[in-house]
């Protein structure tokens, strides 16, 4: 089965400074990986996903990640973060070729930018 | 479009009754789901349904059930509330509920307090 590994609980980071948030998981089998951010008092939204191909993926708000296979690891950056990026990240896995409710969410990161 | 909606927003409830969450959306997505969000756990599967009159369930079944008698409307029933129920209700959609790789649209969330 898989799991996945958030290990930064929280992530204070001044505006315009670059940041990191670390994701790694485990599984035997091939995987897709996503990461989703929740806004505060808002559901989750997909940031970006890998699937297969290129290992760095860019998704919305400047945000990207890279799948690394050897360190099993999908860390999702950004150069420079916003105030408004303050939010809750959620770094999820699925084996390749399952439904829904193969997804594993991990435990969440939250980005708290200040000025 | 609407997306996912949810109702209510937050409810209070005594141990021991009873109540329904609501969750519709308009994008005639096959696949629904519920999920609870605990803080330090992440989001975890209660049930989903892979079409009308499909369910199945998730990690964390008991205590809840559901049924999906259209393709719009998946309401989440707590037959006799429990403390350890209360938390952060998600329904999500898909449009596929063959592979994980699609994208789930969440809602907004229901904020659950068990007395």
């Amino acid at each position: 089965a898989q799991s996945v590994t958030q290990l930064d609980s929280q992530v204070p980071v001044f505006e315009e400074a670059p940041v990191e948030l670390r994701c790694n998981y485990s599984s035997s089998v091939s995987v897709y990986l996503f990461w989703y951010v929740q806004y505060p008092n808002q559901g989750l939204q997909l940031l970006l996903k890998y699937l297969s191909g290129s290992t760095l993926v860019k998704g919305i708000n400047g945000f990207e990640a890279e799948f690394n296979k050897s360190q099993t690891s999908f860390h999702l950056r950004k150069p420079s973060v916003h105030i408004s990026d303050t939010a809750e990240y959620f770094c999820a896995v699925s084996d390749r070729g399952a439904g829904f409710q193969k997804l594993v969410f991990g435990t969440g990161t939250r980005l708290l930018v200040s000025p | 479009n609407a997306g996912v909606t949810q109702t209510p927003k937050f409810q209070v409830l005594k141990t021991g009754q009873s109540m329904t969450l609501q969750c519709a959306q308009d994008m005639n997505h096959e696949y629904m789901s519920w999920y609870r969000q605990d803080p330090g756990m992440g989001l975890r599967l209660i049930h989903y349904s892979v079409g009308a009159g499909i369910t199945d369930q998730g990690e964390v079944p008991n205590g809840y059930n559901v049924s999906r008698s259209t393709t719009e409307d998946f309401p989440l029933r707590l037959l006799s509330a429990a403390p350890s129920q209360t938390s952060v209700y998600f329904c999500a959609s898909s449009r596929d509920p063959q592979s994980s790789y699609n994208e789930q649209f969440f809602g907004p969330g229901t904020r659950l307090t068990v007395l």
